[in-house]
């Protein structure tokens, strides 16, 4: 059984361009969320679905970005015209319950560069 | 404002010996905390997690300890092997309507040495 399924591991995208990065959660999650991680930082938290629902935008910048979790197929973060601050290693996690206590699964990431 | 912290950015132990790993939160509504463990280009793996009335956690070679009244917690591994280099992120959720998402400290580098 896979775990957590990103793609792309690497992205590079101009300036301008559109940029979207696809997670297919564990089997039988329904809790997704995405964290981003700037270089020598922390990951931070941008957004938790569920399926079809935006439970938690509160990380989200308020412009370009957006994410989606529906029915069928993967979560999906979509960065519109990206800039240069884009660039950093964004994390899908998956849960299977909505409590903190048993931890995320995470994929591997999607490292965005923006050239 | 940054809700958790982990003041030493690295750690350098001899294997065998005890790592310590330590983080300091300001949210007095957390309600767990938990240890993630990064090795490069892999994406962090759970560790080990605390439920706030608790003080210790133990499994197997990771215990976390939790001292409320401080905003306080710490990673003990004992003993350190060279296989648990890797940077280790703290991290904080609540309960309740604001459950699920967590709180992540910068990280801390941990070597520990052959």
């Amino acid at each position: 059984n896979a775990g957590v399924m990103q793609n792309p591991r690497h992205l590079v995208r101009r300036r301008g361009q559109e940029a979207r990065l696809r997670c297919s959660p564990m089997k039988g999650h329904s809790h997704v969320y995405w964290y981003r991680q700037l270089p020598e930082e922390g990951l931070k938290f941008m957004v938790y679905l569920q399926k079809e629902n935006i439970i938690d935008e509160s990380g989200m910048p308020k412009e370009r970005f957006s994410a989606e979790f529906p029915k069928e197929g993967p979560s999906i973060l979509r960065i519109q015209q990206v800039v240069r601050g884009d660039s950093a290693a964004y994390f899908c996690a998956s849960s299977l319950e909505r409590t903190g206590s048993g931890g995320y699964t995470f994929g591997s990431g999607t490292r965005l560069t923006v050239v | 404002d940054q809700q958790v912290k982990q003041n030493s950015p690295s750690l350098s132990v001899q294997e065998g010996r005890i790592s310590i790993l330590n983080c300091d939160y300001t949210n007095s509504m957390f309600d767990y905390f938990l240890w993630y463990k990064k090795y490069p280009a892999e994406g962090p793996t759970f560790l080990i997690s605390i439920s706030s009335i608790k003080d210790k956690n133990e499994d197997g070679r990771f215990t976390v300890f939790l001292n409320k009244s401080a905003k306080h917690l710490s990673l003990h591994i004992v003993p350190s092997q060279p296989g648990d280099s890797a940077v280790y992120f703290c991290a904080a959720s609540e309960g309740g309507t604001n459950a699920g998402k967590s709180t992540f400290g910068d990280g801390t580098t941990l070597t520990v040495k052959p």
